[in-house]
């Protein structure tokens, strides 16, 4: 059972736009930031947004983040067929003194 | 560039200890944390641990206390894994993901940034 709740799919069409939730609670995303990674099949999680919402660079602006209290989320505009991968978001927790993630959320490109 | 390379597979028996190894290159070393994160088969992602290179400080997750200890060596920039009484559900995939820093309204929020391509390691008797 992971302490963040995602969905465990999510789909869309090419083009589309999809988001993907991340629920928590006040002593994890209610109080620090979310950060959200890619993996792609057998291969390691890639760092997509950190702070909430800041880009690493080389990451596409196709990808944005944001948070309100205690849940957050993750928008992937102009979908495309790469995009077909496992996302996970992750957040310090302040009660565990450790980070958390969410149980994963497979996006299919249909 | 960064990069963070691991060191190969391991095949182990159940109450065995493995190590884990993970070069870093590309960054100053000291300036930044490494983190440990494992990945069971068909499952998710669960963080460990993390430890700061610049002096060695340590940070588990109660559920592996006792039983992991991290390291580094600051001489050949590299951070270590070690976890003791291994069991079959120890069988993952191990990552080491470098730990970097941003300032927002004068807080510190810590992030994951460059991962390592993972350690597989088994545990069978």
């Amino acid at each position: 059972q992971s302490v963040l709740t995602q969905p465990p799919s999510a789909s869309g069409t090419p083009g589309q736009r999809v988001t993907i939730s991340c629920s928590g609670g006040n002593s994890n995303i209610g109080s620090n930031t979310v950060d959200w990674y890619q993996q792609l099949p057998g291969t390691a999680p890639k760092l997509l947004i950190y702070g909430n919402n800041q880009r690493p660079s080389g990451v596409p602006d196709r990808f944005s983040g944001s948070k309100s209290g205690t849940s957050a989320s993750l928008a992937i505009s102009g979908l495309q067929s790469e995009d077909e991968a496992d996302y996970y978001c992750a957040a310090w927790d302040d009660s565990l003194n450790g980070w958390v993630f969410g149980g994963g959320t497979k996006l299919t490109v249909l | 560039q960064v990069q963070l390379v691991q060191s190969g597979a391991e095949v182990k028996k159940p109450g065995a200890s493995v190590k884990v190894s993970c070069k870093a290159s590309g960054y100053i070393f000291t300036s930044y944390g490494i983190s440990w994160v494992r990945q069971a088969p068909g499952q998710g992602l669960e963080w460990m641990g993390w430890i700061s290179a610049y002096n060695g400080n340590t940070n588990y997750a109660q559920k592996f206390q006792g039983r992991v200890t991290m390291t580094t060596d600051t001489s050949t920039t590299t951070a270590y894994l070690e976890l003791r009484s291994l069991r079959s559900d120890d069988t993952a995939v191990y990552y080491c993901a470098r730990v970097s820093r941003f300032l927002e309204k004068g807080y510190y929020y810590y992030y994951m940034d460059v991962w390592g391509k993972g350690t597989t390691v088994t545990v069978s008797s």
